[in-house]
């Protein structure tokens, strides 16, 4: 099974108020990745966790919070939301960190749909 | 920093045409290149990679070519179907004790039967 899952698929959010996206994969992969995509523009990846380390970019560092509480699952916090946080967000592993990046191929899920009003 | 540059857009053929997707990429260090295909409901999917200069990828009838030298890396197909109608996404992947992973902003591709 290499499929990818995230819940909820659509996310309808307050300004002001808490999200929290989820991400689940049964493939046993070290590597997890979270991805904002705005329409017309390239998915920017956000933070990957590799095992139980976690690696924020570092213009996304103060905006996005994660956990990963065991292999197969991986969530996406935001404390506050703002408008411009409206965007697809999607989740991927991939085997080792190592080859993700440089070699293996990452799995995407379907993505969730969050629009901030 | 990193970047990847990618045809605009949409591109609208008709069956049996050939495909050429232009991707340019810009990076510091010697990075894995990588074209993703993504259905509409669904995730982007891996199509193919290449890791080295003039390394071939290919998938499903799609390719394309690592060029050091032009810095690109364009898809190509020799005859398109309707069902290769998708968003095509390529993409870089570079490990310099910095991890990055850019993707370009995607091409939509319509074929039309």
């Amino acid at each position: 099974d290499t499929t990818v899952k995230q819940n909820p698929r659509y996310k309808l959010a307050r300004v002001g108020k808490p999200v929290n996206l989820i991400c689940s994969q049964t493939m046993n992969h070290d590597t997890m990745y979270w991805y904002q995509k705005k329409p017309n523009q390239a998915p920017k990846l956000l933070l990957f966790y590799y095992d139980k380390i976690l690696n924020r970019e570092a213009d996304t560092f103060e905006k996005f919070q994660s956990s990963r509480p065991n292999n197969s699952f991986c969530s996406l916090y935001i404390g506050s939301a703002g408008l411009e946080y409206s965007a697809m967000y999607l989740c991927a592993s991939s085997r080792d960190r190592r080859e993700g990046f440089n070699q293996d191929t990452q799995y995407f899920g379907p993505g969730t749909r969050l629009l901030v009003l | 920093g990193d970047s990847v540059t990618q045809t605009e857009g949409q591109v609208a053929l008709s069956e049996e045409d050939f495909l050429t997707i232009h991707c340019n990429y810009s990076a510091s260090g010697y990075p894995a290149l990588f074209w993703y295909v993504q259905y509409p409901g669904e995730g982007p999917q891996f199509l193919f990679r290449a890791s080295r200069d003039k390394e071939k990828g290919s998938s499903r009838g799609f390719e394309a070519t690592y060029n050091k030298e032009t810095t690109s890396f364009h898809l190509q197909k020799a005859s398109v179907q309707e069902s290769d109608s998708a968003v095509y996404y390529c993409a870089l992947g570079e490990d310099t004790g910095n991890y990055k992973y850019v993707f370009g902003a995607g091409t939509r591709l319509k074929v039309i039967a």
